[in-house]
């Protein structure tokens, strides 16, 4: 079957570092994706990894291991504004997003 | 600028009564999607449309239909909401070209079934 995994939720400081982790298996696989989403709105674009390896893009970067099927997201220098749920999605074979039941990220002063 | 546009944001209906939902994109992405969000949980893919060819998922019930009239527009039509299908719907297109497969989210639309 297929399968996201990643942790319901988890808690940092602002000004701080905070590597949030997601497992998968799917049928199939087109990359991965990470998604930021502030309640009661969309999910919004944060990144897209096909290739193994670190994508840094400002003060979140994204890791892939294709063979470890596990993927982090990194968030540097956390502000309040970061406040929000991280959703993991991997894209099969169809080219189809199976998606992850998000981490609610939550930020303390 | 570009982007996906959902109508209404908020929308309150009566069991039973049927209601329709509304996407449009100005981004003239080919593909289209409706998902289903309930609170804490992942998206779960309802329909996609590849240009105009239409994709049910096989897990999608019946009282959920949709219309695609053209490149810009797409419909939600839930035929008998029941309680269960309270939740926020959200509507996303993507460009299906080499290397490109980020799909882009309108604000969604919050159904209430009273």
């Amino acid at each position: 079957g297929q399968n996201i995994d990643q942790p319901t939720e988890m808690t940092a400081t602002e000004g701080a570092i905070v590597q949030i982790n997601c497992t998968y298996q799917t049928s199939g696989f087109n990359g991965l994706f990470w998604y930021q989403q502030h309640a009661g709105e969309a999910p919004t674009f944060l990144s897209y990894n096909v290739l193994d390896g670190l994508e840094e893009k400002g003060r979140f970067s994204s890791f892939l291991s294709r063979s470890k099927g596990y993927s982090y997201l990194l968030l540097k220098e956390l502000q309040m504004k970061d406040s929000a749920s991280y959703l993991c999605a991997s894209m099969d074979s169809n080219y189809q997003l199976i998606w992850g039941a998000g981490t609610k990220l939550i930020i303390k002063p | 600028d570009a982007m996906v546009i959902q109508n209404p944001r908020y929308q309150v209906t009566q069991f039973g009564k049927p209601v329709t939902l509304s996407c449009s994109q100005t981004l003239n992405h080919n593909v289209m999607y409706w998902y289903q969000q309930k609170s804490s949980q992942a998206p779960k893919l309802l329909f996609h449309y590849y240009d105009k060819d239409f994709n049910n998922e096989a897990d999608t019930p019946d009282n959920f239909q949709s219309r695609r009239p053209n490149t810009s527009f797409c419909f939600l039509d839930i035929r008998s909401p029941g309680l269960g299908d309270a939740a926020m719907y959200l509507c996303a297109t993507s460009k299906e070209t080499s290397g490109s497969y980020e799909q882009y989210f309108g604000p969604g639309t919050r159904l209430t079934v009273t």
